[in-house]
């Protein structure tokens, strides 16, 4: 059974681009989270998303930040017109349901420059 | 509003020394409790869990860690630590006072020394 697969590892962008972050969670889960994480801090959460629907997108920058998780396919963190604030690792994890283990990504690398 | 205050930012200890590194949470409604570990450039990897029962978890690579409800604490221990437990370990919490979002400590860095 893979882990959590996260693809990019390293995304570079320009300023003003846009950024698309992927999360394949393990078989069987359908709950994701997607958190940040800048350089010598901790992890702040995002968004909470269950197959077709944001359970919690408290974290979520009001602007240019948006997440999906389909009912086929990935989870996608979007990032548009991204600023050198946005670079940060971006990790997500997979659950099988609420109050389980939460599964992590080896997380997306996103520089701006 | 559920919280978690990891009070330790940086933990140097000699190796095969006892460590414990501490956690305390606040929330108005029964929580469940994790400890994480992170090696550099690295995902999070589940140490150990509280859900219920017996207040004593024990986890992987010798550590372990106790939910004390009275203190709202749940903190790490290891009774004789490694090189390599040189890592960053996160504490966190979720109920469903937060809609079971999982919401983590700033981190602690435990860093052992020869």
């Amino acid at each position: 059974n893979a882990g959590v697969m996260q693809n990019p590892r390293h995304l570079v962008r320009r300023r003003g681009q846009e950024a698309r972050l992927r999360c394949s969670p393990m078989k069987g889960h359908s709950h994701v989270y997607w958190y940040r994480q800048l350089p010598e801090e901790g992890l702040k959460f995002m968004v909470y998303l269950q197959k077709e629907n944001i359970i919690d997108e408290s974290g979520m920058p009001k602007e240019r930040f948006s997440a999906e998780f389909p009912k086929e396919g990935p989870s996608i963190l979007r990032i548009q017109q991204v600023v050198r604030g946005d670079s940060a690792a971006y990790f997500c994890a997979s659950l099988l349901g609420q109050n389980t283990e939460a599964f992590f990504g080896q997380g997306t690398r996103l520089t701006v420059v | 509003a559920q919280s978690v205050t990891q009070l330790d930012s940086q933990v140097p200890v000699f190796e095969e020394a006892p460590v414990e590194l501490r956690c305390n949470y606040s929330s108005s409604v029964s929580v469940y409790l994790f400890w994480y570990v992170q090696y550099p450039n690295q995902g999070l990897q589940l140490l150990l869990k509280y859900l219920s029962g017996s207040t004593l978890v024990k986890g992987i690579n010798g550590f372990e860690a106790e939910f004390n409800k009275s203190q709202t604490s749940f903190h790490l221990r290891k009774p004789s630590v490694h090189i390599s437990d040189t890592a960053e370990y996160f504490c966190a919490v979720t109920s469903m006072d937060s809609s079971y979002k999982l919401i983590f400590g700033s981190g602690t860095r435990l860093l052992v020394r020869p």
